[in-house]
């Protein structure tokens, strides 16, 4: 079944440390993006990726970094820089720049 | 980057009673989106628009695409429990935005 896969489903994190976020497709999808997800707001997007090796920061990138080596694989790494890193983060997949997207089940990060 | 104002933010409506939401911006867009989220889950894509004055069915489910490409509209027809769960719009352009979401909650 062709898909998004996020992984893990929850992952806790200590202050001061950082920590990656996996997102893979096997849609064989051009583009992929990382959102973030706060109780009662719309999805922010965190990086973007058009093609591989390829990427671009989104409205709220700081503290995070990504990287695109792979078309199938984008990771998320939350960085000890993101001041309010703990919650709900979302991966996306699109066959080009900004078509209808498909997003995977989610990661819930929180930080104790 | 401009915002998409969505409404209502929550709605409690009985079990096969009838639903709307719009969504609504400062500018325009070249598509509008509507997806639905289950807790914990990341948003399934429900209804793509893609020209202005667009009416486009999906089972219960009906969105437009307004005609000023400034809003957009999503009906639910004969609402069961299951439609429980947060409905998003997105408007697209040169990026995408979404709104920050309905709230759905149907009492059997």
């Amino acid at each position: 079944d062709g898909g998004i896969t996020q992984s893990p489903k929850y992952l806790f994190r200590k202050e001061g440390q950082n920590v990656t976020l996996s997102c893979e497709q096997n849609l064989n999808h051009d583009a992929m993006y990382w959102y973030r997800q706060d109780p009662g707001q719309g999805l922010r997007l965190i990086y973007y990726s058009q093609i591989v090796n390829d990427f671009q920061k989104g409205d709220i990138a700081e503290g995070y970094s990504v990287s695109r080596e792979k078309k199938e694989s984008f990771p998320l790494t939350v960085t000890s820089a993101q001041k309010n890193p703990t919650a709900f983060y979302l991966c996306a997949s699109s066959e080009g720049n900004y078509n209808e997207q498909f997003f995977g089940p989610g990661t819930r990060l929180t930080v104790l | 980057g401009q915002q998409l104002n969505q409404s209502p933010q929550s709605m409690f409506i009985q079990e096969g009673e009838d639903v709307s939401m719009n969504c609504t911006s400062s500018s325009i867009f070249n598509t509008w989106l509507w997806y639905k989220q289950d807790p914990g889950e990341g948003p399934v894509l429900l209804i793509a628009l893609y020209k202005a004055g667009e009416l486009t069915s999906n089972g219960r489910l009906t969105a437009q695409f307004g005609i000023t490409r400034k809003d957009s509209f999503l009906n639910i027809s004969a609402s069961i429990p299951s439609d429980v769960g947060i409905y998003f719009c997105a408007g697209q352009d040169n990026d995408m935005r979404f709104g920050a979401g309905t709230r759905l909650t149907v009492k059997p």
